[in-house]
């Protein structure tokens, strides 16, 4: 069974200072990797999406990698600012299509 | 509207009562998902539908019910739940069962 770990669950860090989350999962036979956002009592908005085949994937201030054979992903955002604040989770796509998500890491950015 | 869309936002319900939760979704796609978020527990898929068919029942009680009408429309019926079944359920779509997932802003469960 696919186990998808976060590591820190929280993380508190000044404005501007680089975001690092760490996503690791036990099963390297995956799809792809997903990256979500969520916001207190909302929703899920999808980040990033890394094909197993791809190391990693960009989109502005947000970079994703991925190490199929260790089991890891790592999200990084630069110059964090307070609207980064929100939960992060991550997600892998195993082969019966489904996508098994970690607990998240909560962000917390001071202004 | 677009997107995915999740109805009623709040609901808090009786052990006794029986209420439907209502997701639609306005992109076209043709899976359709229902997950259940505790706090501070990882989300669980309970169903999923394919064209319609249901394709996954995660050993999800009897106390809640799947209802797929249509690719656009799903529900969720609710009926002699427990306190423990609190939580935000959430529902997601996606083009087919590869592709990537959707999601509504979900509908807040409180059990009393």
């Amino acid at each position: 069974k696919q186990e998808v770990t976060q590591i820190p669950a929280a993380l508190s860090v000044p404005e501007g200072e680089n975001l690092v989350l760490n996503c690791s999962f036990t099963d390297s036979a995956i799809y792809n990797l997903q990256w979500f956002r969520q916001d207190p009592g909302k929703g899920l908005t999808s980040l990033l999406l890394i094909q197993s085949s791809q190391r990693e994937q960009t989109s502005g201030r947000l970079n994703a990698s991925l190490d199929k054979s260790s089991g890891r992903s790592t999200l990084y955002i630069a110059a964090s600012q307070p609207g980064d604040s929100a939960t992060y989770l991550c997600a892998v796509r195993i082969p019966d299509y489904k996508l098994s998500f970690g607990a998240g890491t909560t962000v917390t950015v001071r202004a | 509207e677009t997107g995915v869309t999740q109805t009623p936002r709040h609901l808090v319900m009786g052990m006794t009562n029986k209420k439907s939760l209502k997701c639609e979704q306005h992109l076209g796609h043709n899976a359709m998902y229902w997950y259940k978020q505790s706090a501070k527990k990882p989300l669980e898929l309970m169903f999923v539908y394919n064209f319609k068919e249901q394709t996954e029942n995660n050993s999800v009680p009897s106390r809640f019910s799947p209802e797929c009408p249509n690719s656009s429309h799903l529900f969720l019926h609710l009926h002699t739940l427990q306190p423990e079944d609190s939580a935000l359920y959430l529902c997601a779509s996606s083009q087919d069962r590869v592709n990537e997932q959707f999601f509504g802003p979900g509908t807040r469960l409180t059990v009393l």
